[in-house]
């Protein structure tokens, strides 16, 4: 069965630095999102992604983030210098076009910023 | 915007107990609604959705009725096993095609003790 994969499954970087996380969305997927969850709480939607373009961004998606689909098969998150409160698990997911948007989401990238 | 409501942080039925895991929801379009199920270290599963009103989601002995007039999902299992311990979010995401973000609850964590 298809699934949506990420990497790395642990970040640990140091504050004020740039991480890229990279998921790899199911092949015949149309749409792309990601979300975090910090430790404990809710999911919250950071950005969804479409054509090439940004389809929508919540509030948390400031100018440090930004999203990248570089080839036809990857699809990147990069924080272009963390802070403690990014210290979280990120998930990517994805969708085909439906009537009732089932998302598929990957396994996570738990990022710890020091 | 959008909000889902979980009242219950954790619940702690015995195997065999009958379960109710309340939700409820507040948005102002015509919601696709959904449980998603968390094991420790993956992502969100969907674990059942319902499209529109008065349609019952089923999956694996669970079930939660659409029910718009008092804007609740509720999750209800006749009898608990050990193995369905896991984190269930309560969430929504608008019924149009194409994109559109899943919010999420804060989730309930059921631990069912032997």
């Amino acid at each position: 069965e298809p699934e949506v994969t990420q990497t790395p499954s642990h970040q640990v970087t140091q504050m004020g630095q740039e991480v890229i996380l990279r998921c790899v969305p199911i092949s015949n997927h149309l749409y792309f999102y990601w979300y975090r969850q910090i430790l404990g709480q809710k999911v919250e939607f950071l950005v969804s992604f479409y054509n090439n373009e940004i389809s929508e961004k919540s509030e948390i998606f400031d100018d440090q983030f930004s999203v990248e689909r570089p080839d036809g098969s990857n699809f990147t998150l990069k924080i272009r210098s963390t802070k403690l409160e990014d210290s979280a698990m990120y998930f990517c997911a994805s969708n085909r076009r439906s009537s009732y948007n089932e998302q598929f989401f990957g396994p996570g990238t738990r990022l710890t910023v020091l | 915007g959008d909000s889902v409501v979980q009242t219950e942080g954790q619940v702690l039925p015995s195997e065999g107990d009958s379960l109710i895991v309340n939700c409820s929801y507040e948005t102002t379009q015509y919601p696709s609604l959904f449980w998603y199920v968390q094991y420790p270290g993956e992502g969100p599963q969907l674990h059942l959705k319902a499209m529109k009103a008065n349609d019952k989601g089923r999956n694996k002995g669970f079930e939660a009725m659409y029910r718009k007039e008092t804007t609740s999902f509720h999750l209800e299992k006749d009898s608990v096993q050990e193995s369905d311990s896991a984190v269930y979010f309560c969430a929504l995401s608008g019924s149009g095609g194409g994109y559109q973000k899943v919010t999420f609850g804060t989730g309930t964590k059921l631990q069912v003790i032997p």
